[in-house]
């Protein structure tokens, strides 16, 4: 059974960093791309990043320079390092494998709330 | 960039209604198109993919249609279990959504 567990989120001050993990089961993250999607508070669902089976990596603008995608295969887990942090990043986050012939959604972890304020 | 926008942002309507959803995208997605359901506190739940097909396990009174920038999702009896948000993606170019349209109780 295919599984996504995320951890790592919690209060952040502005500036601050933080690393977001995705543990996942019933496949390997190696094999699919990966991704990180996040929901403001009462918001939309916003696309983050991407990292695809060879190593490629995506980002929408409003985080590039600031969050880096990465996997460690060994422990078959995801993770989001993310920097410089801003109130605007508040919101829950997503991990999410991507299905292998099309490139849309077909699993999601529960997610991980991620609050920066002062 | 790509932009999805949904139509309704909130729909009301009673339990049996024939509810039909709009997604259109800012430039051709061709069938490159997924629609998912979230309900409060939980993680989004894929329905449709390529624009038509049905997701194993999803029920049948589930169905979209479309192509190029238009899209629909249709619930064609609702049920109680459907009140929820509903988002349609691109993933034609990178990922985008359209902002979400909740299905409320009438």
């Amino acid at each position: 059974e295919v599984q996504l567990v995320e951890s790592g989120g919690g209060l952040v001050q502005p500036g601050g960093s933080l690393r977001l993990s995705c543990a996942a089961s019933g496949f390997t993250v190696s094999s699919n791309y990966m991704s990180w999607v996040r929901q403001a508070p009462g918001r939309g669902l916003e696309w983050v990043s991407v990292i695809y089976s060879g190593g490629s990596t995506y980002y929408a603008d409003s985080v590039k320079g600031r969050f880096t995608i990465s996997r460690d295969n060994s422990k078959n887990t995801l993770y989001l390092q993310m920097n410089s942090l801003r109130a605007v990043d508040t919101a829950v986050y997503y991990c999410a494998r991507g299905e292998k012939r099309e490139p849309y959604f077909d699993y999601w972890g529960q997610g991980t709330l991620v609050t920066v304020s002062s | 960039d790509i932009q999805m926008t949904q139509s309704p942002s909130t729909l009301s309507a009673s339990v049996g209604d024939r509810v039909t959803i709009t997604c259109r995208a800012s430039q051709s997605v061709s069938s490159w198109l997924a629609w998912y359901q979230q309900k409060p506190g939980k993680a989004p739940k894929l329905l449709i993919y390529k624009a038509s097909s049905l997701e194993s396990g999803v029920p049948s009174r589930f169905s979209g249609s479309g192509s190029g920038t238009e899209f629909t999702l249709t619930i064609s009896s609702l049920q109680p279990d459907d009140f929820a948000t509903y988002y349609c993606q691109q993933y034609n170019s990178l990922w985008t959504f359209g902002q979400g349209t909740k299905v409320e109780i009438k």
